[in-house]
């Protein structure tokens, strides 16, 4: 299947400052790529999906604000979570849709677990 | 917009039993229906895939059986193993043309006893 990397896939980082996350699909273009949000043992929470060369649609409850997401290529989306705070310490993964012909398949990053002191 | 339903939230299962995860799905227009599986601290992996043209399919010890009039679908995993452990997630995605709507299930983690 395809490969999505995501970097780092762990940062710690102070009350009040800003972390970026970055997301590549290594070897096919994704014009749709997606963030989600999963806390220990529950679900895949949708933020947002973004297409290349396009804003994010964000979910309802995301802050566009404060979750800056950027999908400036067919192979790179990044997520900034701006002035973070403690309870934006989370386990956040990437996906991305890789489209063959007319078959879309859907392939995740391995995840950042971002921890704010 | 879509909504998806999945049953049961935990199963716990002996080594060798048989393992039935259903997820039912409200918007007709879903037409494909991937399963994935997540094990602790990794991202969730394609483990099988079903397109609505199709009713059911099968890899090895997975299946998974699409009923289309009904909008529900099934995995089902035979003479499981202590490595099957890990949460599944099914999704209902409209996909056509530059569209792909994915809506995944709330997960079911499932726990196969030695």
């Amino acid at each position: 299947g395809a490969v999505v990397s995501q970097h780092p896939s762990w940062v710690i980082c102070k009350s009040g400052t800003s972390v970026k996350i970055e997301c590549r699909s290594l070897d096919f273009q994704a014009t749709t790529m997606f963030w989600y949000r999963q806390f220990p043992k529950q679900s895949l929470m949708l933020m947002a999906t973004s297409n290349e060369g396009s804003k994010a649609t964000y979910e309802q409850g995301v802050e566009k604000d404060k979750f800056l997401i950027n999908h400036a290529s067919l192979t790179l989306s990044t997520l900034t979570v701006t002035s973070a705070h403690p309870e934006d310490s989370s386990f956040y993964i990437c996906s991305a849709r890789s489209r063959q012909g007319s078959t879309d398949t859907q392939y995740f990053g391995p995840g950042t677990r971002l921890t704010v002191l | 917009g879509e909504n998806v339903e999945q049953h049961p939230s935990t199963l716990s299962v002996q080594e060798g039993d048989s393992a039935v995860i259903k997820c039912t799905y409200s918007d007709s227009a879903s037409n494909y229906f991937p399963w994935y599986k997540q094990e602790l601290g990794k991202r969730p992996q394609l483990i099988i895939d079903i397109r609505s043209n199709v009713g059911e399919k099968k890899d090895q010890r997975i299946a998974v059986t699409l009923n289309k009039t009904a909008k529900h679908f099934s995995l089902h995993i035979t003479e499981t193993q202590p490595e099957d452990s890990a949460v599944y997630f099914c999704a209902a995605i409209f996909t056509s043309g530059g569209s792909y709507i994915p809506t995944f299930g709330r997960g079911t983690s499932l726990i196969v006893h030695p």
